[in-house]
This record gives C-alpha cells, structure tokens and sequence, in this order.
C-alpha cells in the first residue's frame, strides 16, 4: 500500500513569505503528526491531528498552524518565514492509539 | 531541556563487528521507546521498539535494552553491516493525556560499518 506522501519534497523561499506543506497519510491512519529536523536538533515535535483536530503542539510560534481535513490528509503552514525555519519537515501518521509511526520522505524547506 | 539525549553524535565500526548505540532520558513518564534509522533524503524508518515493563526486545540482529533505574536504553547491532551505515534516533512516548501521541526524539547519531 501507498506509504505517506508528502509534497512537495524540495521548496526555496525568501524572509517574510508563507509557505503550505502538505500530507497525505496511508490510507486508514487518522492520526497525523509533524515534525521540524534541523542539523544537530534531532526532530522535535510540532503538532499531532487526529480527526480533523488538534490533539498535541509543540513548543513553536505561532507561525506555524496546521490543519486536517476530513479525508485525513493535512496541511502545515510557516507565516512570515525566517531563515532559521530551514529544516526539513516530516509527517507521519498513524493508526488510533498504535505505537508505529510511518513517516514520509519529508519537505526540505530553504530559506534564503 | 533535552528529555532525550544521544551523546554520541557519530560512531564508526567495522563490518561484522557489534554497533552498540545508546540513548538517556530524563522523564520517568515515558512508557514505550523506540529506534528509527533515517538515511539521507529520506524519512525515518521504524527498527525496534520496547515497553518500559520489559528489560529487552530483539528482533534479528537488532536488540534493545532499556534500564529504568538508569534511565538508559541501547541498540546492538549484531553483525553489523555497511548498510547499517545511517542516522539513528532514538525516541521516548510520554503517558499523560496531553503528550500521549508525542515522541521525544534523540538528536541521533551517525552510525558507519566500514568494510
């Protein structure tokens, strides 16, 4: 079966901008997490969706929203983009309440 | 506040030889600890896992062993492979409502089998 598909996988912006990541999870998984991985930081949590809403949020500005639609596919969203937001940013989804995360190939977002 | 460190940011052994990769944590809240392998330009996969009510997982050449007392997990790779040769991270779950669906990942370290 598909795994987790995350578009777009490579994306350059300036200061300032917005950026729109998206994810689409394997088929049956309802839960969606996302994750921010920068050199040296590991991946730190961002925020987890679950049924159209927000279960869980990290320790990040407000700058950073997300969302998830009713098929579970989600969305993230980084306003008025700094460079530090450089990172590449991974989703991975889940069944209700299971411990196996799939993660998909991530978006490298760059900054300039 | 790192819950969850690595301290080794790289390690380097040779082809058959055991890869020991270790991880600490600090929140005696976690329940369940898992090991995922990232190469580059790809995302995490899942290796093994453990449940804080047990002392040792294995699963093929792959074995973890959690020690609650010290608050300390490793991964052994027994033999190693070069294609082993990628960023492990280890991660810890929390059991509270709040941070249940939240893993706190490690900062990895780069393993390489060398030939």
């Amino acid at each position: 079966k598909a795994g987790v598909t995350q578009t777009p996988r490579y994306l350059i912006k300036t200061r300032g901008q917005q950026v729109t990541l998206s994810c689409s999870p394997i088929s049956g998984h309802r839960s969606v997490s996302w994750y921010q991985q920068t050199p040296g930081q590991g991946l730190q949590f961002l925020f987890e969706y679950f049924s159209e809403t927000q279960r869980n949020k990290g320790n990040f500005p407000g700058r950073f929203s997300g969302r998830q639609f009713s098929n579970s596919r989600s969305e993230m969203n980084v306003s008025t983009l700094e460079l530090g937001d450089s990172a590449l940013y991974l989703c991975a989804s889940s069944l209700p309440n299971s411990y196996g995360y799939t993660f998909g190939s991530g978006t490298r977002l760059t900054v300039v | 506040d790192q819950q969850v460190k690595q301290n080794s940011p790289s390690l380097s052994v040779q082809e058959g030889r055991i890869s020991i990769l270790n991880c600490d944590y600090t929140n005696s809240m976690f329940d369940y600890f898992l090991w995922y392998k990232k190469y580059p330009a790809e995302g995490p996969t899942f290796l093994i896992s453990i449940s804080s009510i047990k002392d040792k997982n294995e699963d093929g050449r792959f074995t973890v062993f959690l020690n609650k007392s010290a608050k300390h997990l490793s991964l052994h790779i027994v033999p190693s492979q070069p294609g082993d040769s990628a960023v492990y991270f280890c991660a810890s779950r929390g059991i509270s409502s709040g941070s249940a669906r939240q893993l706190t990942f490690g900062s990895g370290t780069q393993l390489t089998v060398l030939p």
